[in-house]
């Protein structure tokens, strides 16, 4: 069965803490992970898609890699406007057109 | 500006009562999704659209239906909600069925049903 799964489900960092989020994922032929940002009461805001193990993106202070089993969404020295949940995404193995996502992380930022 | 809207935002409605939520893009895209959300068990896939007349279930669609008529819009409608449907939806639209672009999502409409 497809499934996507992250963690922390919440994760409390002060102001220039770095740390890692992790997604890991069971899906066959993976076609694409999409990392996104929610703000509490808004959609989901689009991150990054990574396609294949090895691949890195950036953005500002986050940084996004893939490996065969999971992705982790590293933040580096974060703020508290960096305080979110983050969520991440694959398609279905049977189904690509469907989106199945993972329960998200809580980033908390204190100053 | 790029983007998806949905009506209304917020709703309190009764057991039985129809209901419809709007929702609308203006980037001419393709792929049209609908969400709901709820603690603990994040984002689920309500239904989604392939293009204008061609829409299919996600994991779950029990109690929704909905239609696409044109290729803006993708209302998602109650024909008899229930307590259990008690959520926050979001509308979603990405350029094409392929599934590398990534989605546009609405504000979210908050419904409670009483």
């Amino acid at each position: 069965e497809d499934q996507v799964t992250q963690s922390p489900e919440a994760l409390r960092l002060q102001e220039g803490e770095s740390s890692s989020l992790n997604c890991s994922y069971t899906v066959s032929g993976l076609r694409g992970l999409f990392w996104y940002r929610q703000d509490p009461g808004k959609g989901p805001e689009f991150l990054f898609t990574l396609y294949s193990a090895g691949e890195e993106k950036e953005k500002e202070r986050l940084k996004a890699t893939l490996t065969k089993k999971e992705s982790f969404l590293h933040i580096t020295a974060p703020k508290p406007e960096d305080s979110a949940t983050y969520l991440c995404a694959v398609p279905g193995s049977y189904n690509t057109d469907k989106l199945i996502f993972g329960t998200g992380t809580r980033l908390q930022v204190f100053p | 500006e790029a983007q998806v809207t949905q009506n209304p935002r917020y709703l309190i409605t009764v057991t039985g009562k129809k209901l419809t939520v709007t929702c609308s893009q203006n980037m001419n895209h393709e792929y049209m999704s609908w969400y709901r959300q709820d603690p603990g068990l994040g984002l689920r896939q309500i239904y989604y659209s392939m293009n204008v007349e061609v829409t299919d279930k996600g994991d779950v669609p029990e109690g929704y239906k909905v239609s696409r008529k044109e290729k803006r819009n993708f209302p998602l409608i109650l024909e008899s909600p229930s307590p259990n449907q008690t959520s926050l939806y979001f509308c979603a639209s990405s350029l094409s069925r392929d599934r590398d672009n990534e989605q546009f999502f609405g504000p979210g409409t908050r419904l409670t049903v009483l």
